[in-house]
């Protein structure tokens, strides 16, 4: 399977500090990039689609200014907690997908604690 | 658009059984299906998955599943789970242009006790 890394794999932060979580797909170009965010012994809930180069597309509920996601690269995408808050403590998992390709790989997961 | 109902949140079992973890699916399009795994604290692993051909699908760690497109199911098999199968498995479909997003089931835990 495909190789994805992400950075940190646990991050604990204050109230109001932004967060920032690195993917990278590390053996093929993530055309597209899904963040999912996992509550405890839930589903994972999609979050947004990112094309490599535009604007993220965000699910419905999801506030685009408060999760800001960059895409710059086919190797490379961000998601950014903005003030982050205790309600956005998660488990946040990026997943990558080359242009047709029909399988998604997932990230190891990253574990935000916002106190 | 589609759906995943995976019937049981939970299934224990004993060591060396067999286990069958149910997926069922609604879609009005062609499917792809996949099978993840989930460990605690860690991303998603794929198992398996069936995009066309054969409805029978192996996949890694000794798991295989069946596509049975008349009961729109894609149920998860292993003839004998070890301590180690103990974790949380994902039934996903998506339609089959390659483009669209996974839609998830809400997971089964499968429990292996000696």
């Amino acid at each position: 399977g495909a190789v994805v890394s992400q950075h940190p794999s646990r991050v604990i932060c204050k109230s109001g500090t932004s967060v920032k979580i690195e993917c990278r797909s590390l053996d093929f170009q993530a055309t597209t990039m899904f963040w999912y965010r996992q509550f405890p012994k839930q589903s994972l809930m999609l979050m947004a689609t990112s094309n490599e180069g535009s604007k993220a597309t965000y699910e419905q509920g999801v506030e685009k200014d408060k999760f800001l996601i960059n895409h710059a690269s086919l190797t490379l995408s961000t998601l950014t907690v903005t003030s982050a808050h205790p309600e956005d403590s998660s488990f946040y998992i990026c997943s990558p997908r080359w242009d047709g390709g029909e399988t998604q790989y997932f990230g190891p997961g990253t574990r935000l604690l916002v106190l | 658009a589609q759906s995943v109902t995976q019937l049981d949140s939970q299934v224990p079992v004993f060591e060396e059984a067999p286990v069958e973890l149910r997926c069922n699916y609604s879609s009005s399009v062609s499917v792809y299906l996949f099978w993840y795994v989930q460990y605690p604290n860690q991303g998603l692993q794929l198992l398996l998955k069936y995009l066309s051909g054969s409805t029978l699908v192996k996949g890694i760690n000794g798991f295989e599943a069946e596509f049975n497109k008349s009961q729109t199911s894609f149920h998860l098999r292993k003839p004998s789970v070890h301590i180690s199968d103990t974790a949380e498995y994902f039934c996903a479909v998506s339609d089959n242009s390659g483009y669209s997003t996974l839609t998830f089931g809400k997971g089964t835990m499968l429990l292996v006790s000696p």
